[in-house]
This record gives structure tokens, C-alpha cells and sequence, in this order.
């Protein structure tokens, strides 16, 4: 089982609706989660990041967070053309000297 | 905002080479990190620092040698360059080893 899974997508919305992406994640112990958003040929750039159960909404974005079910999401309202991108979903580990990367889920956005 | 600059964003270079790729970043940083991204295969870690002169190996690190004598700077070097080594070579930092890395633009290597 890898660290960190992500659907590699590519997952098609439509323009203005709600784009949601899963993580899951095997290390209980994880500590800290981010999204980072990759356009093709360009380096990933973070979006958010969170730490805390729970939502945390950022603009457009809203992080979810569930420890105990091992997963983190990342929700994109009002999806626009300009978020067809890949998405890479990333923790710290217990041992927290590095960062865990997912293979990302491809988002395509629709007009 | 931190910036990190790579050296540069096209490089090819010859099988056997031995090839340098400089990676600097401002905002002292105390940990720095280098990626390969190949399609399919998602970002693999290949050495990170902690500190001036100290290094960890990642995930791949065979091949490949890290020289870190500035805080600021973080080399990463191809011994003898192979077409397996062609890919999108990715430098980061971050303030601790946990938290929040930021990019720099890549370097996409073509070996032939």
C-alpha cells in the first residue's frame, strides 16, 4: 500500500460546479497535510494546508481533514478553467523531517 | 514570499557527463530537498539537508551526490550522467523538515 493514494484522475466538472479530491493516507501518525496545485509543465505551488479535524476554507478552496478515518480532502467551488491542473496531496510524517507526496489527481474543468 | 531559483530550466547533456544542478533560496530555510518528477511515477525524493553540510538520502538516491556548503545553496550532482536520468528535477525548502515546501521552477534534464 503506497503512503499516500490519490485517484489519478483525470477527473472532469464542469465550469462552476464543486471539484472534490480524496487522499488517503497509511501512517497514523501523520501530523500535517497540504495541497499543492501543479500546471503542466510548472513546479507545484501550495494552495493550503491543515492540521487540525475538520474544515478550513481558504476562497475557493475548503481542506477537510479526518484522522481517524485516514483521509484528506480538498474541495474547489465555482470550478473555473484556470484550476485544470493536478492536484498533489502531501503529509508529514511522524518522523516530521520530510514531506510524503501522492501521485495527484488530475483535474479538467469544462466550459 | 520565498523564492528558490534553479540554475536552469532547460539543461541536455551527454551520457557519462557529470552534471551540476544549482538550486539557491532566500528566506533561510533551514531544510532543503531535491525531486525528480517522471509521468507516472509522481515526485521521488532523492537527498534533503537539514543543516549546512549535513544530508539525508531520500527515496533514489543512487546515482547522485548533494553538496550543501551555504544555507542558502543546495547542489545536486550527476557523477556520470545516464538516459535514466533524464527528468524534471525539482528543488525545494522548507523552515523545518515538516512543514511547508516551496518550489523552485524545475530543471528538465535531457541526457543522450
Amino acid at each position: 500500500q503506497k503512503e499516500v493514494e490519490q485517484n489519478s484522475g483525470p477527473l472532469s466538472v464542469p465550469e462552476g460546479a464543486i471539484a472534490s479530491l480524496n487522499c488517503t493516507y497509511s501512517d497514523r501518525g501523520s501530523q500535517s497535510f497540504f495541497w499543492y496545485r501543479q500546471y503542466s509543465g510548472k513546479s507545484p505551488e501550495l494552495i493550503m494546508f491543515i492540521y487540525s479535524n475538520g474544515d478550513k476554507e481558504d476562497g475557493r478552496f475548503t481542506a477537510q481533514l479526518n484522522k481517524a478515518s485516514q483521509y484528506v480532502s480538498l474541495l474547489i467551488r465555482d470550478s473555473q478553467p484556470s484550476d485544470s491542473a493536478t492536484y498533489l496531496c502531501a503529509l508529514r510524517g511522524a518522523a516530521g523531517n520530510k514531506l510524503t507526496f501522492g501521485g495527484g489527481t488530475r483535474v479538467l474543468v469544462k466550459p | 514570499d520565498v523564492k528558490v531559483t534553479q540554475s536552469s530550466r532547460y539543461l541536455v547533456k551527454r551520457t557519462g557527463e557529470k552534471v551540476f544542478l544549482e538550486c539557491v533560496q532566500d528566506m533561510d530555510h533551514e531544510n532543503m530537498f531535491w525531486y525528480r518528477q517522471d509521468p507516472g511515477l509522481g515526485l521521488r525524493l532523492i537527498y534533503f539537508s537539514y543543516d549546512v553540510k549535513m544530508k539525508e538520502k531520500g527515496d533514489i538516491p543512487e546515482g547522485y551526490s548533494v553538496s550543501r556548503e551555504k544555507k542558502e545553496r543546495f547542489s545536486l550532482i550527476l557523477e556520470s550522467a545516464s538516459t535514466n536520468q533524464t527528468s524534471m528535477y525539482l528543488c525545494a525548502s522548507s523552515l523545518g523538515g515538516g512543514d511547508e515546501q516551496y518550489f523552485g521552477p524545475g530543471t528538465r534534464l535531457t541526457v543522450t
